[in-house]
């Protein structure tokens, strides 16, 4: 039973639109909400986080949505650039679990 | 620049071999985890150390044996692999153990193909 889903295996958008990426999760004991950026051959690196408590967190281009009620996560990267073209995976987790992966989502952004 | 580091980067090994891959962080951080991660999966959790002291296994077959030397250290030995062991092995590390809200930092991983 998948716990954090990602439904869009891959997306394509223009460089200089807006990427947004969406993650479902079934467990509303989550409370804490990662997404991971990962390119071929190294490691995920970790972008922006929230928790259960908040809406809505900012970091530069990226913003990610919490919308609690309807069990979903969303990231958006404004103004995509080329460079953002990677895989991205949501994670979630509760107290005292490890994280919960999603399958990932293959971002391309076309020049 | 990721701020733990895995050695080495690629191992190719047979099944009678015994090797062992290493994880190294100086971020002061009290938790190391092992996942292992196949080609277009999520990465899979296999072991966590807490304040140096296994606290989870994840039911992973014993011819993996996690070690933590020390708080920055973090070993995983390696014998008599199976082909379907052949994957990408990541170490993470977090400042606090698991459920504080803290994210994971992940090392760029060890490429292992078993032979």
């Amino acid at each position: 039973d998948q716990q954090v889903k990602q439904n869009s295996p891959s997306l394509s958008v223009q460089e200089g639109r807006i990427s947004i990426l969406n993650c479902d999760y079934t467990n509303s004991m989550f409370d804490y909400f990662l997404w991971y950026k990962k390119y071929p051959a190294e490691g995920p690196t970790f972008l922006i986080s929230i928790s259960s408590i908040k809406d809505k967190n900012e970091d530069g281009r990226f913003t990610v949505f919490l919308n609690k009620s309807a069990k979903h996560l969303s990231l958006h990267i404004v103004p995509s650039q080329p460079g953002d073209s990677a895989v991205y995976f949501c994670a979630a987790s509760q107290p005292g679990q490890n994280f919960v992966f999603g399958p990932g989502t293959r971002l391309s952004v076309l020049p | 620049d990721t701020e733990v580091t895995q050695t080495p980067k690629h191992l190719v090994m047979g099944m009678t071999n015994k090797k062992s891959l290493k994880c190294e962080q100086h971020m002061g951080h009290r938790a190391m985890y092992w996942y292992k991660q196949k080609a277009k999966k999520p990465p899979e959790l296999m072991f966590v150390y807490s304040y140096e002291k296994l606290s989870i296994n994840e039911s992973v077959p014993s011819r993996f044996s996690p070690e933590c030397p020390n708080s920055s250290l973090l070993n995983l030995h390696l014998h008599a692999l199976q082909p379907e062991d052949s994957a990408l092995y990541l170490c993470a590390s977090s400042q606090d153990p698991l459920g504080n809200n803290q994210p994971q930092h992940f090392g760029d991983g060890t490429r292992l193909s078993i032979l």
